[in-house]
């Protein structure tokens, strides 16, 4: 089946630095989604991307659609404390409904 | 506009028993997803449903079914619950339509814990 690999498992940074994590897969997709979780809530949706190439801002976070279809990758910028979290990335074939998910980046921002 | 709701928040249950989890998408979202989430496994696809039918399914046992109603709302059951079935239960919904369609939201979830 699909496999995700999201790298890196964890960072650790400063306050005011800037983060980038990416996920790999093995097959195409054909929707790229970027979640946030935090402890006891549910995935929040932050970036999504639809076609090859596709770069789209929300804030200041960054995510970009590979031209090959098979990768993603998420920046942050500035980071403050409340970024930390759990960051997932999802692909979707062609269904809407079935998203494969990488197995999450946990940030955690020092003051 | 509500997100989407799931009830129970917390359930605990003992081994052999059975368990329904309850979802509400996002008004005008026809398509629900559930998930399950462990430390080990991460986010797991259990199946979706579109217009009362189940469109997609994982590769989860039998024992763990689901529906949905003319209004959307999902349900999911779980038979016969064992230790490992201990997880974060999510539910997701999209529009299933138009270029938004695929992008997903996720409710709270349920804790289900098994004894």
């Amino acid at each position: 089946g699909q496999q995700l690999n999201q790298s890196p498992q964890s960072m650790f940074i400063q306050e005011g630095e800037d983060v980038s994590m990416n996920c790999t897969s093995s097959s195409i997709f054909n929707t790229w989604l970027w979640y946030k979780q935090e402890p006891g809530e549910g995935p929040v949706l932050l970036i999504a991307l639809y076609k090859a190439g596709e770069l789209t801002s929300n804030g200041r976070l960054t995510a970009q659609f590979g031209i090959t279809r098979k990768d993603s990758f998420l920046n942050i910028s500035a980071s403050i404390p409340s970024d930390v979290g759990i960051y997932f990335c999802a692909g979707q074939p062609t269904n809407a409904g079935k998203s494969t998910f990488g197995d999450g980046t946990t940030l955690t921002v020092k003051p | 506009k509500a997100g989407v709701t799931q009830t129970p928040r917390y359930l605990i249950k003992t081994r052999g028993q059975q368990v329904t989890l309850s979802c509400s998408p996002i008004s005008g979202h026809r398509s629900v997803s559930w998930y399950q989430q462990t430390p080990g496994q991460g986010l797991q696809f259990l199946f979706e449903y579109f217009s009362e039918t189940q469109r997609n399914k994982g590769n989860f046992p039998g024992r763990f079914s689901g529906r949905q109603f003319s209004n959307s709302r999902s349900e999911m059951n779980v038979s016969t619950l064992e230790l490992g079935d201990s997880a974060l239960y999510l539910c997701a919904s999209s529009l299933a339509r138009g270029t938004a369609g695929n992008e997903q939201f996720f409710g709270p979830g349920t804790r289900l814990t098994v004894l």
